[in-house]
């Protein structure tokens, strides 16, 4: 079985700065995907961003980027210029392509915190 | 609008009730899930349905069932069978191909009583 592991569950930023939030995952699978999602207060789950595991560019969606080493099975969220609508829960995500039911595995989440 | 309806939003029950939450998608998906979400824990999976009529079960789907009689729809009732019902419920969609994104509905929190 697959499993996340988010080891910050809380992080702080000021406005305008850059933060990275970790993730790390566990698999023997050579073929995958993995997700950060965003739940602000609202609670509506919004995908940020997306990294195919057979891609080694590391995935990019403007001011958010990931760093992905899939050696060490690490999937670490950049944002950059943060903004006081990034504060929200962030998790990451890993699924196993099995075809149209593939499942999610979702770490425990980091909660954001950007001051002005 | 395309997008996923979770309804109610809120819900209050007492102990020893069933409770039925819906889902209904028009973004015609045919993947559904059902996810549990608690402080601390993340999102985990209760039940997932790949076609109409077929539903397997995820990781913690002791004292939940679910239906999918139609593609659009798949309802989760929370037996009184669940010990530890109160928590945020997540319903998502997926299209066929991967690697598609799951897309989530808005939530329903049960709270009993």
């Amino acid at each position: 079985a697959q499993t996340v592991t988010q080891s910050q569950p809380e992080m702080s930023v000021q406005e305008a700065e850059t933060v990275t939030l970790s993730c790390t995952y566990d698999t023997s699978e050579s073929n995958y995907y993995l997700f950060w999602y965003k739940q602000p207060p609202s609670r509506q789950m919004i995908l940020v961003i997306r990294q195919e595991a057979y891609k080694q560019q590391n995935a990019t969606e403007n001011r958010f980027s990931v760093n992905f080493q899939k050696a060490a099975k690490s999937f670490s969220l950049k944002i950059s210029d943060s903004q006081l609508g990034d504060t929200a829960m962030y998790f990451c995500a890993f699924m196993k392509p099995t075809g149209t039911a593939s499942k999610l595995t979702f770490g425990t989440g980091t909660r954001l915190q950007v001051t002005l | 609008d395309g997008g996923i309806t979770q309804s109610p939003k809120y819900l209050f029950r007492k102990e020893g009730q069933n409770v039925t939450l819906s889902c209904e998608q028009n973004l015609n998906h045919d993947a559904m899930y059902w996810y549990r979400q608690d402080p601390g824990q993340g999102l985990r999976l209760i039940y997932y349905s790949q076609i109409v009529n077929d539903f397997q079960k995820g990781d913690i789907a002791e004292g939940y069932s679910v239906s999918r009689e139609k593609k659009e729809s798949f309802p989760l009732t929370v037996t009184s069978a669940q010990k530890n019902p109160t928590a945020f419920y997540l319903c998502a969609s997926k299209p066929y191909r991967d690697p598609g994104e799951l897309f989530f509905g808005e939530g329903s929190r049960l709270t009993v009583l």
